[in-house]
C-alpha cells in the first residue's frame, strides 16, 4: 500500500531562518509525482511544490526547494528566509496510476517574528 | 481564468438527510477527484472523475456517490448523514489526472451534521 508520513506534527522557525519539513513515503511503483501543499487558516489547499520521480534534479520554486532522495524515499522540503505568510499547514503527498494523492497527516508550520 | 470553484461553501445538515456538493473545475480540465479532510482522519481520498466515468474510488461506504456532467462540473452526494461525516470536503481538479503536472483544489464545502 502506498503511504507517506509525516514525522514533525508541528515545527517553528524564527522570521527569516530556513527550515526544513520532512516527509517519507512508501510505494512499489516506479512512476509517480510528489507533492508538498499548503494549507492556511483559510483551509484553501495551494499548491507549493512538486517533484517527477523519474528527475533526479531536486525542483526549485523561488525560496522553497525539495531534497529528492528516490533510493530512501524521502522527500523533504527546504523553506528559506522565512516569511510570516508562511505559516501554515504543510501536507505532503503522492500520486500514483491509480488517480489519487495520498497525504501526509501534515506539518504545523509557526513562524515567530 | 477562473478558479476551481465549490458551492455552498458552507452548510448545516441534520443526522440522517442527505447532501449534494458541487465542484466547478478549471476551464479546459477533465478530471475531479474529490477529498474529505477531518482532524482525526486527515485527509482521505473519496473518488476521481474523468470524462463523466469514475476512475478510482476511496475507501468509503456505499452512502458517498458522485458523479460527472459531460461539462466536467461534478457533484458528490452522501445520503442518510452520520455525524462523523462532518468535515471539509475538497475538490481538486486537472488537465487529466494521470500526469497531475498541477492540481489545482477549490476553497472546499464545510460539512456540519448535528
Amino acid at each position: 500500500a502506498q503511504t507517506v508520513t509525516q514525522s514533525q506534527p508541528e515545527m517553528s522557525v524564527q522570521e527569516a531562518e530556513t527550515v526544513t519539513l520532512s516527509c517519507t513515503y512508501d510505494t512499489s511503483e516506479s512512476d509517480y509525482y510528489l507533492f508538498w501543499y499548503k494549507q492556511p487558516p483559510s483551509r484553501q489547499m495551494i499548491l507549493v511544490i512538486r517533484q517527477e520521480a523519474y528527475k533526479q534534479q531536486n525542483a526549485t520554486e523561488n525560496r522553497f526547494s525539495v531534497n529528492f532522495q528516490k533510493a530512501a524515499k524521502s522527500f523533504s522540503l527546504k523553506i528559506s528566509d522565512s516569511q510570516l505568510g508562511d505559516a501554515a499547514m504543510y501536507f505532503c503527498a503522492s500520486h500514483h496510476s491509480n488517480y489519487q494523492l495520498i497525504w501526509g497527516a501534515g506539518t504545523k508550520l509557526i513562524i515567530k517574528p | 481564468k477562473a478558479g476551481v470553484t465549490q458551492t455552498p461553501r458552507y452548510l448545516i445538515k441534520t443526522r440522517g438527510q442527505q447532501v449534494t456538493l458541487s465542484c466547478s473545475p478549471i476551464s479546459g480540465h477533465r478530471s475531479v477527484s474529490w477529498y474529505q479532510q477531518t482532524p482525526g482522519q486527515g485527509l482521505q481520498f473519496l473518488f476521481e472523475y474523468f470524462s463523466e466515468t469514475q476512475r478510482n474510488k476511496g475507501n468509503f461506504p456505499g452512502r458517498f456517490s458522485g458523479r460527472q456532467f459531460s461539462n466536467s462540473r461534478s457533484e458528490m452526494n452522501v445520503s442518510t448523514l452520520e455525524l462523523g461525516d462532518s468535515a471539509l470536503y475538497l475538490c481538486a481538479s486537472s488537465l487529466d489526472g494521470r500526469t497531475p503536472r498541477e492540481q489545482y483544489f477549490g476553497p472546499g464545502t464545510r460539512l456540519t451534521v448535528t
